[in-house]
């Protein structure tokens, strides 16, 4: 199985929105609604963020938002915060019943 | 609130087998619709799947480990386990142990723990 495509990095002064990209094929991202995203800052566990590619967990900001459109999924940060540079992984089921993760994203405050 | 908690060596010998115990509280293993999830982290790179071990004892693991992994558990103890066999230099990571409730949705996570494959 290959990994889901992410960029490496994605930037954005504060206030701004961004979105990062999570490509893959008809057999995971395009053909299932099970899409989910991760949070993780350097040395710590990764968070759940948004799971079924647009729902968000309770205590998430509403400044995270996800969508999919094809073999497509997107996770938006909007009003970025310095609090929110950290790496952010994709996660997908597959028809192989596997599951896969993006190579994941840096995400940058400048 | 379920918690989990992974254990085990810290350094493991090339070609030695790996094994880690992750310890689940607040909840059961056995008796919820949950997957119960081995995913590793290679120093400074991406989240790697290596497989579950479902309420009902069945096992998925990643074809790419398949032939070195398996995933066993402990219901008297609430305990599931991963062992990988044969390792190397590669299999240096944090191991974590993780709930997936629902397909795809990985939470919560254990805190992780550092394996070192060296001689």
């Amino acid at each position: 199985q290959s990994a889901l495509t992410q960029p490496a990095s994605v930037s954005g002064s504060p206030g701004q929105s961004i979105t990062i990209s999570c490509t893959g094929t008809s057999s995971d991202v395009g053909g299932y609604n099970y899409v989910s995203w991760y949070q993780q800052h350097p040395g710590k566990v990764p968070k759940l963020m948004i799971y079924e590619v647009s729902n968000r967990p309770s205590g998430v900001s509403n400044r995270f938002s996800g969508s999919k459109s094809g073999n497509t999924a997107s996770l938006t940060i909007s009003g970025l915060q310095a609090e929110d540079e950290a790496d952010y992984y994709c996660t997908s089921y597959t028809s192989s019943t596997t599951r896969v993760f993006g190579g994941g994203t840096k995400v940058t405050v400048l | 609130q379920v918690q989990l908690q992974e254990s085990g060596p810290g350094l493991v010998k090339p070609s030695q087998t790996l094994s880690l115990t992750c310890t689940v509280s607040g909840g059961s293993i056995s008796s919820t619709n949950d997957y119960w999830t081995w995913i590793r982290q290679h120093p400074g790179k991406g989240l790697e799947w290596i497989g579950y071990i479902y309420h009902s004892g069945s096992t998925y693991y990643n074809p790419s480990l398949k032939s070195r992994v398996t995933i066993s558990r402990d219901t008297s103890k609430n305990q599931f386990s991963l062992k990988l066999s044969s390792v190397t230099a590669a299999d240096t990571a944090v191991y974590y142990c993780v709930r997936e409730i629902d397909t795809g949705t990985f939470d919560p996570w254990g805190q992780g723990t550092l394996v070192t494959v060296s001689s």
